[in-house]
């Protein structure tokens, strides 16, 4: 089954609403990292946040090992924070990262 | 630090041909991952090395894929005798390996017709 389990798949947001995006884990994980990715661009790193909290600017990271979970908290949108965000998580044993399915943002006027 | 650089961009290869892709790594970075992004499938992992060697190729498919780190500087993909379903973006990316962040390159976008 799927390790990696990523919530909303979809989102629509006003322009200045907050949202909110969940990761949680199947298993035992060492470290988890949050990406960005435009359409047709690169994955871009926002967090590498193994546990705790962590901010910038307008985004913030939240990360529960114990509880196998991690959010991402975008605060007043923009348009330009449209895009598809995607956590992802090695396991305790190491090896590669595993990826969820992403979480589509798309933030209008 | 011009992150990690996958070379080409964009390569479109006719069914049956062979495609070989580059990936640079980030300077002291110990490990380095390739992964295969669909739409369908969205990020799959396909293999990586440490210190150049091969440590786990377990996603690479069984026939006609393989991949190759000579020195700690380049990593290739080759595929033999593309197919139509080989198209997809190849992502290469790197860390210090063990408990530490990954840096994406920008990907190759590989089509074949």
């Amino acid at each position: 089954g799927q390790q990696v389990q990523q919530s909303p798949a979809s989102l629509v947001l006003q322009e200045g609403e907050n949202a909110e995006l969940q990761c949680n884990f199947s298993t035992s994980l060492n470290s988890m990292q949050w990406f960005y990715q435009r359409p047709g661009g690169s994955l871009v790193s926002l967090f590498y946040n193994p546990s705790g909290t962590k901010q910038s600017g307008r985004l913030t990271s939240t990360t529960v090992i114990k509880e196998r979970r991690s959010s991402l908290h975008i605060s007043s949108s923009q348009t330009t924070d449209s895009g598809t965000y995607l956590c992802a998580m090695e396991l305790n044993s190491g090896t590669y990262q595993r990826f969820g399915t992403g979480t589509k943002l798309q933030v209008v006027p | 630090n011009a992150g990690v650089i996958q070379t080409p961009r964009h390569k479109v290869t006719g069914k049956g041909q062979e495609a070989t892709l580059w990936c640079e790594p980030i300077s002291g970075h110990s490990a380095v991952f390739w992964y295969r992004q669909t739409i369908v499938q969205g990020l799959e992992f396909l293999t990586y090395f440490r210190n150049q060697a091969p440590i786990d190729d377990s996603g690479m498919p069984k026939e006609r894929f393989s991949a190759q780190m000579p020195n700690q500087s380049h990593s290739t993909l080759k595929i033999q005798s593309t197919q139509p379903q080989d198209s997809a973006v190849y992502l290469c990316a790197s860390s210090l390996g063990g408990n530490s962040d990954y840096t994406f390159g920008s990907g190759t976008r590989l089509l074949v017709i």
